[in-house]
């Protein structure tokens, strides 16, 4: 079946450093991306979309230039957070969908667990 | 835009007992639905899902849920639950087009008590 590789799966940075988080669909092309974030106890808030080949688009009041999002090919989508703050320690999880797949359901990464000291 | 609300915040069950968990979403165009579990610390997984054709479907470990339309509704139900049923449940939705985000409920955390 699809799979969605995530990478890191942990990572602890200092604060006022930048983290690259991978997403990789293993074996399907995935066109779009999501990026969620999860807090302790709570539900997946979506980020925002990630388009391969176009810039991404956020969500209402997620900061573009904090979380910059790249998606240079159909099985790559990356994360960065920059200027890391302890504020930013989370859950984020990544997904995507088959291409050519109207209504197909997301397959999720593992997910990476942020923490910012 | 859409929302998804989940009637429960916390549920607390003793093996054996009958479950339905609620949820509601607002959108009036055609959607998808989903219904995802994360047991602890682990990843999501899909339970099932409804894009069309018959309202009742089935899912993994005796899962099941009823679309109805006219509520805007989408509950799971399991007849028996399982300690190993334990985990927080996620309902979702996104509009019937191509590769549209989905929007996830604020989830309900079920306890079975063994």
């Amino acid at each position: 079946g699809a799979v969605v590789s995530q990478h890191p799966s942990w990572v602890i940075c200092k604060s006022g450093t930048s983290v690259k988080i991978e997403c990789r669909s293993l074996d399907f092309q995935a066109t779009t991306m999501f990026w969620y974030r999860q807090f302790p106890k709570q539900s997946l808030m979506l980020m925002a979309t990630s388009n391969e080949g176009s810039k991404a688009t956020y969500e209402q009041g997620v900061e573009k230039d904090k979380f910059l999002i790249n998606h240079a090919s159909l099985t790559l989508s990356t994360l960065t957070v920059t200027s890391a703050h302890p504020e930013d320690s989370s859950f984020y999880i990544c997904s995507a969908s088959f291409r050519g797949r109207s209504g197909s359901p997301l397959h999720f990464g593992n997910g990476t667990r942020l923490t910012v000291t | 835009a859409q929302s998804v609300s989940q009637h429960n915040h916390h549920v607390i069950l003793s093996e054996a007992a009958s479950l339905e968990l609620g949820c509601n979403y607002s959108y009036g165009g055609t959607v998808n639905l989903f219904w995802y579990v994360q047991y602890p610390g682990q990843h999501l997984q899909l339970l099932l899902k409804y894009f069309s054709g018959d309202p009742l479907v089935k899912g993994i470990k005796g899962f099941e849920a009823e679309f109805i339309k006219s509520k805007f509704s989408f509950n799971l139900r399991k007849p028996s639950v399982q300690w190993s049923d334990t985990a927080e449940y996620f309902c979702a939705v996104n509009k019937k087009t191509s590769y549209d985000k989905v929007i996830f409920g604020p989830g309900t955390s079920l306890s079975v008590i063994p």
